[in-house]
Parts: structure tokens; C-alpha cells; sequence
């Protein structure tokens, strides 16, 4: 079975530059996570959706960030105007939530390192 | 505000030895703690998991231990080999309501085993 899948998995960019990351859950889930990994601040979560509907986006620094989910099967991060302070791993993970509800195992993509100079 | 609290850092171990990694949390509505072990490349993989109505879970080589009046918990790795060398998060969630599946991450231990 196919895994997460993002794209790209590596981005080099400059200041100010749009950026776009996409991620393709696991058929079937049906909540999906973005991680930011840097070695400051390890893993942050910026934005989960259960059912493409977004329900905690605290965690995404600025403006400048945003990411939707317009169907079950593909999502999008977007930066713009991306900065240097942006550059890190970007995880997308997903899971399946039953109509009981547990914390299910969460199945993470392999990453789309981004670079920003 | 880190949410789950993870020592140490990093640790070098033996093959055979036995690392422990810990986790502490304050928010008691914490009902579910897994272990993710993340290889460079690669994206953070499930490793084990624990409840709080048991003290300990054992899978293979690999055990937590869970003291919840502590709000603690720890990964022992027995016999370790070289093939663990990885990074390491504890983390924990809250297995009701709004927050279902919002998993909150400790900083990761970078484990090193020698041969």
C-alpha cells in the first residue's frame, strides 16, 4: 500500500518566492496533520483537518502560511512571501479516526525539506 | 509552552546496553502516549504505544514504563543494537472531543548505539 506522499521532497527557494508542498494521504483517512521539524524547535504541528474540514490552525506562525484541503485525498501548504526563518521539514500525516474515536497511529510522509536563501 | 517535557537530548549507548529515554506532562486529560522513532530521511514511524490503565507495555526489545501519579513515562530499548540509532519523541493526547488525534511532541532524543 502507498503510503503518505509529498511533493516535493526537497525545495530550494528565494526570499520572498511562493512556495507550495502537497501531500496525498492514505486512502481512507481521514484526518490530516502538517509538521514543521527544525532543530530548534522539533516537531511542530502547524494545522490538522478531520474530514478536510481545518480544525486547529494555532500552530501556523504567520500569514504568510496557509494550507487547505479541498478533498479527501490531497492537501497544500503554502508559503508566501517565504523567508529564510522558514527553512525546515515539512511532515504531512494522516490517520483514521473511528465514529468511537481514538488516537490512531499517525502515518507520516517522508518530508519536503525546504530550503529558502 | 512544551506541552510533553523529554530528556535527554541525546544519548550514546553500547550495543547491548540498555537506554532510557523519559517524558514528563502536566496536563492530566492526557489519556494516550506513544513512542515515534524517526531514521534521517524518513518520516517519524509509530513505535509503541501505552494507556494509562496499565504501568508498562512491553513489544519486542522496546518497553514503556508509565507512572501516572507522576505524570511520567519512559522508553527502555533492551539489548540495544546499532540499527536503533534514531531519534526518538514520546508524546501524548487527549482522546475526546475537538482536540481527538492532536498529538503534542516532545523535543526527541538522539539515540547513537556503537557496535
Amino acid at each position: 500500500d502507498a503510503g503518505v506522499i509529498q511533493s516535493p521532497r526537497h525545495e530550494v527557494t528565494e526570499m520572498g518566492q511562493e512556495v507550495t508542498l502537497r501531500c496525498k494521504p492514505i486512502s481512507g483517512h481521514n484526518s490530516l496533520f502538517w509538521y514543521r521539524q527544525t532543530m530548534m524547535r522539533g516537531l511542530e504541528l502547524l494545522i490538522y483537518f478531520n474530514n478536510n474540514v481545518p480544525i486547529d490552525d494555532s500552530g501556523m506562525p504567520e500569514d504568510r502560511f496557509s494550507a487547505k484541503m479541498p478533498n479527501a485525498s490531497f492537501s497544500t501548504l503554502k508559503i508566501q512571501p517565504s523567508e529564510p526563518r522558514d527553512s525546515a521539514v515539512y511532515f504531512c500525516a494522516s490517520s483514521f479516526f473511528g465514529a468511537m474515536g481514538y488516537t490512531g497511529e499517525l502515518f507520516f510522509g517522508e518530508g519536503s525539506r525546504l530550503t529558502v536563501l | 509552552q512544551q506541552q510533553v517535557k523529554q530528556s535527554p537530548q541525546s544519548l550514546i549507548v553500547q550495543k547491548g546496553g540498555i537506554p532510557i529515554i523519559n517524558c514528563a506532562y502536566e496536563n492530566t486529560a492526557f489519556d494516550y502516549f506513544p513512542w515515534y522513532q524517526q531514521f534521517p530521511g524518513k518520516g517519524p514511524a509509530l513505535l509503541i504505544a501505552i494507556r494509562p490503565d496499565v504501568s508498562e507495555k512491553k513489544e519486542g526489545r522496546f518497553t514503556i514504563s508509565f507512572n501516572k501519579s507522576a505524570k511520567q513515562f519512559s522508553l527502555h530499548i533492551m539489548d540495544s543494537q546499532p540499527g536503533d540509532s534514531a531519534t526518538y519523541f514520546c508524546a501524548a493526547s487527549i482522546d475526546r472531543g475537538s482536540t481527538l488525534g492532536r498529538l503534542y511532541f516532545g523535543r526527541g532524543t538522539q539515540l547513537t548505539v556503537w557496535p
